[in-house]
């Protein structure tokens, strides 16, 4: 089946370490985002790539960090610089040469930082 | 800048009843327009889209949509609500072209009363 994968769906981690968060699609979609949902704040854009090897902030891009070496693959780095990391964090990717800015998502992955 | 306005953080409504879940945008040309439905827990689902033409859109689990230039809205209707439906909803705003970001609402709680 086609479609977007985010692991782990829970993450654990200690004050001041790094970590990585999985976003894989086998869409075949050039563009890819990562969000941030908070309770009551809605989508926050952390970064987004519309290319391999090319990516831009968003938003809310300090003490986050990004690559795209593969079209299918986008993983987000949080890093100790980010003040308030507990989230709920999603992917989603766009639909190659259809013109649109329609976004498909990922299942998400819960970030609980102690 | 663009933006979009969710008036009603939670709105509650019988089982069998009608809904309708407001949204207000701000953009300067004719925006590409979504609607997406989140389970607790879980990713973004796509209910339905607006690019151009017809303005009442029809989308998945019954959904639809009406597009109204003058009023800059973008409400999302149902005729007859299931306790599946119990979900937070996320009216969203993109241009109307290409790979590019998109402006999310707050969202709404819909509770759905036995």
């Amino acid at each position: 089946d086609g479609g977007i994968t985010q692991s782990p769906k829970y993450l654990f981690r200690k004050e001041g370490q790094n970590v990585t968060l999985s976003c894989e699609q086998n869409l075949n979609h050039d563009a890819m985002y990562w969000y941030r949902q908070d309770p009551g704040q809605g989508l926050r854009l952390i970064y987004y790539s519309q290319i391999v090897n090319d990516f831009q902030k968003g938003d809310i891009a300090e003490g986050y960090s990004v690559s795209r070496e593969k079209k299918e693959s986008f993983p987000l780095t949080v890093t100790s610089a980010q003040k308030n990391p507990t989230a709920f964090y999603l992917c989603a990717s766009t639909p190659s040469g259809t013109g649109t800015s329609e976004q498909y998502f990922g299942p998400g992955t819960r970030l609980t930082v102690t | 800048a663009q933006s979009v306005t969710q008036p009603d953080i939670h709105i509650t409504v019988s089982e069998g009843a009608s809904l309708e879940l407001r949204c207000n945008y701000s953009y300067g040309a004719t925006p590409y327009l979504f609607w997406y439905v989140q389970s607790p827990g879980q990713g973004l689902q796509l209910l339905l889209k607006y690019f151009s033409g017809d303005t009442l859109v029809q989308g998945i689990k019954g959904f639809e949509a009406e597009f109204k230039r003058s009023q800059s809205s973008f409400n999302l209707r149902k005729p007859s609500v299931h306790w599946s439906d119990a979900a937070e909803y996320f009216c969203a705003v993109g241009p109307p072209s290409g790979y590019s970001t998109l402006t999310f609402g707050k969202g709404t709680m819909l509770l759905v009363s036995p």
